[in-house]
């Protein structure tokens, strides 16, 4: 069983809200990644890291922030919430041969 | 940018039909991965493939990689209602993040 833990699984706020998503792992895992999801849809890569200090944007990441201070900690951050932001959150952490091992997900839903 | 293509996006069979998911890509992988996702959870790893013309059996499930490592797929024998769900191929080639495929919806119906 995965060692990954996200926080919270759901989530409603209002627009303009600022929030974070936590994720943790305990595996020592140097890469992690956050995603993004509709139900059913492919996933979207909004961050990655290699390790502390090290982070990156993927395709969707300008209206989001991370950071990666501890190899086990890497919260998201929207800064202003919008309603085009509802989706599912995916937190993942891999090894460097590549198996990564997922989150259950933070539901955002935003009114 | 990687890209994975995966084929059919969409599969809808009756109990006990076998059934063969693709994933292709014009990209050299170092290693290859299947994972399957329920609704409202994570995606959960089924297999990782690293030789070029490698075979893995998980069960009714069986995989294979490539000879060149730039495509993968997936054979489920005999499937079962347990095996509805969204099924991803990934990536990953030297230092790049991993690249996921678009998934395969698969529904079997009793």
């Amino acid at each position: 069983e995965a060692d990954i833990y996200q926080t919270p699984r759901y989530l409603v706020i209002g627009t303009g809200k600022k929030i974070t998503l936590e994720c943790s792992q305990t595996m020592g895992h140097d890469k992690m990644y956050w995603y993004q999801q509709d139900p059913g849809m492919e996933l979207h890569l909004i961050h990655y890291s290699y390790g502390v200090n090290s982070t990156e944007k993927g395709d969707l990441s300008s209206e989001s922030t991370v950071s990666r201070i501890r190899t086990e900690h890497f919260p998201l951050t929207l800064e202003s919430a919008r309603p085009s932001h509802t989706s599912q959150y995916l937190c993942a952490s891999s090894k460097w041969s590549g198996e990564a091992f997922f989150g259950q997900g933070t539901r955002l839903t935003v009114v | 940018t990687q890209l994975l293509e995966q084929s059919p996006q969409f599969l809808s069979i009756q109990e006990g039909e076998n059934l063969t998911v693709y994933c292709n890509s014009s990209s050299v992988f170092s290693s290859l991965q299947w994972y399957r996702q329920e609704p409202g959870e994570g995606p959960v790893l089924l297999v990782t493939v690293v030789t070029g013309g490698e075979v893995k059996k998980l069960k009714r499930l069986t995989f294979q990689f490539g000879d060149a490592r730039k495509d993968s797929s997936l054979h489920i024998t005999a499937a079962q209602p347990g095996d509805t769900g969204l099924y991803l191929c990934a990536g990953v080639s030297g230092n790049t993040p991993l690249v996921f495929g678009k998934g395969t919806r698969l529904s079997v119906i009793a």
